[in-house]
């Protein structure tokens, strides 16, 4: 069985904070991917990421990034200099290497206020 | 444009009324899923089907049914809507089980 936990139900900050969301993972295959999914207020969901399990680098994009700990199977996302934009859930979700399941957490409400 | 469409987008029914939301992917993919959505419990896998004629349960199927007899076809049925069921339901499609899922825009579904 696999599952994935987003400790932080709700966080708000105020623009131009850093923000960090929370995602460990469990699961017992030694190959398999992360995602972090964007769900914005318009309903649609955005990938924003995927890494699997074998590439433990660190990635930056603008102001996002990642940091894939598999010692402590987390997989947490950092927004730096948040936005009003930025508003949205955020979902981390695992799918294991040569299989249909695909696990997702129940999701990060991020606020951020001007 | 490379899409996952899902209809309808919004359906009110009532219960024991069977109904079928459609998705089609026009990418060729070879994985299609069906989630649904509710307050509080992310996205909760359905079925998902890994190729042609090959699906799946997946986290939560009951209640559901699904057929995949053509790649780029994945209806989901519900031949006994129950209020339970009212839900927001996504579809989503990948190349392979392991990539990434492109989703549908979902369809809001309310069950009386």
């Amino acid at each position: 069985a696999q599952k994935v936990t987003q400790a932080q139900t709700e966080i708000s900050v105020v623009e131009k904070e850093d923000v960090t969301l929370d995602c460990v993972y469990e699961t017992r295959d030694t190959t398999y991917y992360l995602f972090w999914y964007k769900q914005p207020p318009s309903g649609e969901l955005v990938f924003l990421i995927r890494r699997n399990s074998f590439d433990e680098q660190n990635e930056i994009s603008g102001r996002y990034s990642w940091n894939f700990q598999k010692s402590t199977s987390s997989f947490n996302f950092t927004i730096t200099a948040s936005q009003v934009v930025d508003s949205a859930v955020y979902f981390c979700a695992l799918r294991a290497t040569n299989a249909g399941k695909s696990t997702f957490g129940d999701g990060t409400t991020l606020t951020v206020k001007p | 444009e490379a899409q996952v469409t899902q209809n309808p987008r919004y359906l009110i029914t009532v219960t024991g009324k069977k109904l079928t939301v459609t998705c089609s992917q026009n990418m060729n993919h070879e994985y299609m899923s069906w989630y649904r959505q509710d307050p509080g419990l992310g996205l909760r896998q359905i079925y998902y089907s890994m190729n042609v004629e090959v699906t799946d349960k997946g986290d939560v199927p009951e209640g559901y049914k699904v057929s995949r007899k053509e790649k780029r076809n994945f209806p989901l049925i519900l031949e006994s809507p129950s209020p339970n069921q009212t839900s927001l339901y996504f579809c989503a499609s990948s190349p392979w089980g392991t990539d990434t899922q492109y989703f549908g825009p979902g369809t809001r579904l309310t069950v009386l």
